[in-house]
């Protein structure tokens, strides 16, 4: 069974701070996905990560991935608080955009 | 502006009663997807259509889930009896089906079901 597991569960940053969240998958696979959900609302897709050392960036957000290691991370620079959200990896092992299993999410707070 | 629709948004009904969700999925799409979310489970997939066809319905309970596409902008989601344990926030997603190395699934606002 396929396992994706996130941490940290929960973040609370300042401003202006930089982290990173982990995204660690059990089974192998090429694509990786992050979506960004705010409270009370729809998932939203940020990144599509294709293959080994992959990077993506937008705005604050940057996504790589690592899939000899299982690993994908989100890092964050220079936080703000327009950057509350819960953030979701998922992992698609059928390389399909179908069968996506989603991690447990974090929760990140950005408070001023 | 292309986005995917989902009706009820909100719905409380009473334990043994059936439960209909709709979605229309983002025009010109073929794959359909049904996810439920709760705290304690996260999101998990229910069942995925493509061209309207069932692919895999492997995470939704047979004896009382059901899901079809009665036609190519309309999925449907029912519950028949529902229960207390099935409150959850229910969405559904759609992709273009190409299988273009970025695609990905655009999701709908949810239906936010409580079962009392």
């Amino acid at each position: 069974e396929l396992k994706v597991e996130q941490n940290p569960l929960f973040l609370s940053m300042q401003e202006g701070k930089n982290y990173t969240i982990y995204c660690n998958y059990s089974t192998t696979s090429d694509r990786l996905y992050w979506y960004r959900q705010d409270p009370g609302k729809s998932l939203e897709s940020l990144f599509v990560l294709l293959s080994n050392g992959a990077v993506k960036q937008e705005g604050r957000l940057m996504a790589s991935l690592d899939t000899k290691a299982r690993l994908s991370t989100l890092h964050i620079t220079a936080a703000v608080h327009d950057l509350s959200a819960t953030y979701f990896c998922a992992v698609d092992p059928t390389g399909t955009a179908s069968k996506l299993t989603f991690g447990t999410g974090t929760r990140l707070q950005v408070t001023l | 502006d292309a986005r995917v629709t989902q009706t009820p948004r909100h719905k409380v009904t009473e334990m043994g009663q059936e439960v209909t969700m709709r979605c229309q999925p983002i025009l010109g799409h073929n794959t359909v997807f049904w996810y439920r979310q709760t705290m304690m489970q996260g999101l998990e997939l229910l069942a995925y259509f493509r061209n309207r066809a069932p692919l895999d319905d492997s995470g939704m309970p047979k004896d009382r889930f059901s899901a079809e596409m009665p036609d190519a902008t309309l999925a449907t989601l029912k519950i028949q009896p529902s229960e207390p344990r099935d409150s959850a926030v229910y969405f559904c997603a759609s992709g273009p089906g190409t299988g273009a190395p970025e695609e990905t699934q655009y999701f709908g606002p949810g239906t936010r079901l409580l079962v009392l």
